[in-house]
């Protein structure tokens, strides 16, 4: 089965932190995503990547950075972390050969930022 | 950008009842998503039917794509309690773009 860790279930930063959220799945998947979840705006895509080195905007990478060195690793890095970053993280993974392939997601990383 | 609606929001039913959501999007589609999130918890794969399929089955799921209406359906049938989650529909358009998720359905079964 494939699987997607996520390095931390609950997370609690101060304002201003620089925060790094660590994804990594073990089936060889070349592409990989960054989401966030909150009540009544659903998942939103922060940054994916289709390839080691390579990444893309999402819909809301403002306030995002990331990272993807090796290809089975895709961090999510918050430079200075502020309340309204306060949400669920969510990443996932698929096969690059069928880019409709279904998504397999982490567990989360419920984060507070005071 | 979000393409897929789901409707209604929520929905409550009582366990061995059929549960419907439904999700409406926008622009042409390779295939349509279904996704189950427990609370708290990531989201699982639970069905994906092509742009080309009208009706697709799995276990008590069944799915249906109309792409004339842009709609697509989820029936649950004979709900359990462990059917509790938030449903998501999730868009592949057409072209190199990343898929699309809707807001969800939160689905309580009553035992």
């Amino acid at each position: 089965d494939v699987k997607v860790t996520q390095s931390s279930r609950y997370l609690v930063k101060r304002t201003g932190e620089k925060v790094f959220l660590e994804c990594v799945q073990d089936m060889d998947h070349e592409n990989m995503f960054w989401y966030r979840q909150d009540p009544g705006l659903g998942l939103r895509l922060i940054y994916f990547s289709y390839d080691v080195k390579m990444k893309e905007k999402g819909d809301i990478p403002e306030g995002y950075s990331v990272s993807r060195e090796k290809k089975e690793r895709f961090s999510l890095i918050l430079e200075s972390a502020s309340t309204n970053q306060t949400s669920m993280y969510l990443c996932a993974s698929s096969p690059y050969r069928d880019r409709a392939h279904e998504q397999f997601f982490g567990p989360g990383t419920r984060l507070t930022v005071l | 950008s979000q393409q897929g609606e789901e409707d209604p929001q929520a929905l409550s039913i009582q366990e061995g009842e059929n549960a419907t959501m439904n999700c409406s999007y926008k622009t042409s589609i390779n295939n349509l998503q279904w996704y189950r999130q427990n609370s708290g918890r990531g989201l699982v794969h639970l069905i994906l039917i092509r742009s080309n399929e009208r009706e697709k089955h799995s276990g008590r799921l069944r799915v249906t794509l109309d792409t004339s209406k842009k709609s697509s359906s989820l029936l649950i049938t004979a709900s359990r309690a462990a059917d509790t989650a938030s449903y998501f529909c999730a868009t592949d358009a057409r072209g190199n773009t990343p898929l699309v998720f809707g807001k969800g359905t939160r689905l309580s079964v009553i035992a």
